[in-house]
């Protein structure tokens, strides 16, 4: 069974663009979260989403923005890039039917960098 | 807001020695997760501990849930150049979010 798929791998862009980050989750799972990861730091939550709908966010600016589409699978979006959104963004997928107390399935990630 | 606080930041150690990680949240949790991340890798999952003073084991690893489900503790014992990475605590208060502490990054010489 494939694992979490993740892309782009890799992403350059430079300040004011916007990006498009894609992520599918496990096949039978109906959640995906995704975490912002800088260099040397944990995972900061951005987003939870269950059968398409937003179940959690975290403390970041409008600039991010996610969607679930009927498969699944799932889009974050970052409008007007700053440099400090240069980091490793990951997606994690879980079943959804135990809210938070589910084992999180990280995927390899997208490394943004922006310039 | 929630936060999960890990020390220490880092730990080198001798193959052989043991290493521990200490975790603590500023509000209780309903649950504890541990991952761990390698070298340009990405966390997988370890263990959960859900009850008050839970202690679970796999292997060499030891993993402990405090009494007043705050605090959570690591333990490797013997330690081997296969467990390096960093260690990550994750906490969750009963919603949605699932909050990393910031990690214990484990260095091993041979």
């Amino acid at each position: 069974d494939a694992g979490v798929t993740q892309s782009p791998t890799h992403l350059i862009k430079t300040r004011g663009q916007q990006v498009t980050l894609r992520c599918s989750p496990i096949s039978g799972h109906k959640s995906v979260s995704w975490y912002q990861q800088v260099l040397g730091q944990g995972p900061q939550f951005i987003f939870q989403y269950y059968e398409k709908e937003e179940r959690g966010r975290g403390n970041f600016p409008d600039r991010f923005s996610a969607r679930q589409f009927p498969n699944y699978s799932s889009e974050l979006n970052v409008n007007a890039l700053l440099l400090g959104d240069s980091a490793l963004y990951l997606c994690a997928s879980s079943l959804g039917n135990r809210g938070g107390s589910e084992k999180l399935f990280f995927g390899s990630g997208t490394q943004l960098s922006v310039l | 807001g929630q936060q999960v606080m890990q020390i220490p930041q880092y730990q080198h150690v001798q193959e052989g020695e043991d290493f521990t990680t200490y975790c603590n949240s500023s509000t209780t949790l309903s649950n504890i997760q541990w991952y761990k991340q390698r070298p340009g890798g990405h966390p997988v999952f370890l263990i959960q501990l859900v009850k008050s003073g839970e202690v679970k084991k796999q292997k060499r690893l030891t993993f402990q849930f405090g009494e007043a489900k705050k605090n959570s503790s690591l333990h490797i014992t013997a330690t081997q150049t296969t467990d390096v990475g960093t260690y990550f605590c994750a906490g969750n208060t009963g919603g949605f979010k699932t909050i990393f502490g910031a990690g214990t990054r484990l260095f091993v010489k041979a």
